[in-house]
């Protein structure tokens, strides 16, 4: 059974402090991740598409990176602010793109 | 942009009936939509994969019959859970993409309905 697990589970931040965290997946049949921001009461939102190994995404103050040959996936928030609190799933997809697996979310909690 | 819509937002219902739950995109074609249902501390699952116009592709273990999938036009699809059962209450989720290229394209995910059969 393939497993996508995402750690920590939960994270408690200081206001202005960076962060990261982890996205784990099988290191064969990759074809793409996703990285998507679940803040409470919305829909998930989109952060990046990865595909390739060694890529490094950017989108103001968060960053992600892809090693698919080790199977991991890291997110960074750089100077955290209230408004990136939510929970932060990867989704990991494989076999030509027919098969999704989320991950359980990483929950982050920004301390003012 | 890219702006998807789930009714309703929650529903209770007996055991034994129907429930239909509409996923729409607002402002955009979908060509995909996907239906996930997450149950309390888990991930999402998802359930089936629809095209506008053809069958739904069910996931290993999910009953087409019992979770009946209809995406009639480019903007909306539809699943109806018959006669529900307390163990079908769970969060159910849809989202829909652009393109033709499976999972892979980025997803537009719609808020969700809880659902809460007793």
């Amino acid at each position: 059974i393939l497993n996508v697990e995402q750690s920590p589970q939960s994270l408690h931040v200081q206001e202005g402090d960076s962060t990261n965290f982890t996205c784990s997946f099988p290191s064969s049949n990759f074809y793409a991740l996703h990285w998507y921001r679940w803040e409470t009461a919305k829909s998930p939102e989109a952060l990046f598409v990865m595909t390739l190994n060694g890529d490094e995404k950017k989108k103001g103050r968060i960053s992600a990176t892809l090693n698919t040959k080790e199977g991991y996936s890291y997110l960074y928030i750089k100077g955290s602010q209230p408004e990136d609190s939510a929970t932060y799933l990867c989704a990991f997809i494989y076999s030509s793109a027919s098969k999704i697996i989320f991950g359980s979310g990483t929950r982050l909690s920004i301390r003012p | 942009g890219a702006v998807v819509s789930q009714h309703p937002s929650w529903v209770i219902c007996k055991s034994g009936t129907s429930v239909k739950i509409e996923c729409r995109s607002l402002d955009f074609q979908a060509t995909t939509m996907f239906w996930y249902r997450q149950f309390p501390k888990q991930s999402l699952m998802l359930m089936a994969t629809s095209n506008e116009g053809s069958k739904a592709t069910y996931e290993q273990g999910v009953e087409k019959d019992k979770f009946l999938i209809n995406h009639a036009s480019l903007t909306l699809s539809t699943l109806t859970v018959t006669s529900a059962h307390p163990e079908d209450s769970s969060f159910y989720i849809c989202s829909a993409s652009r393109g033709q290229g499976g999972t892979q394209e980025t997803q537009y995910f719609g808020p969700g309905t809880r659902l809460l059969v007793l």
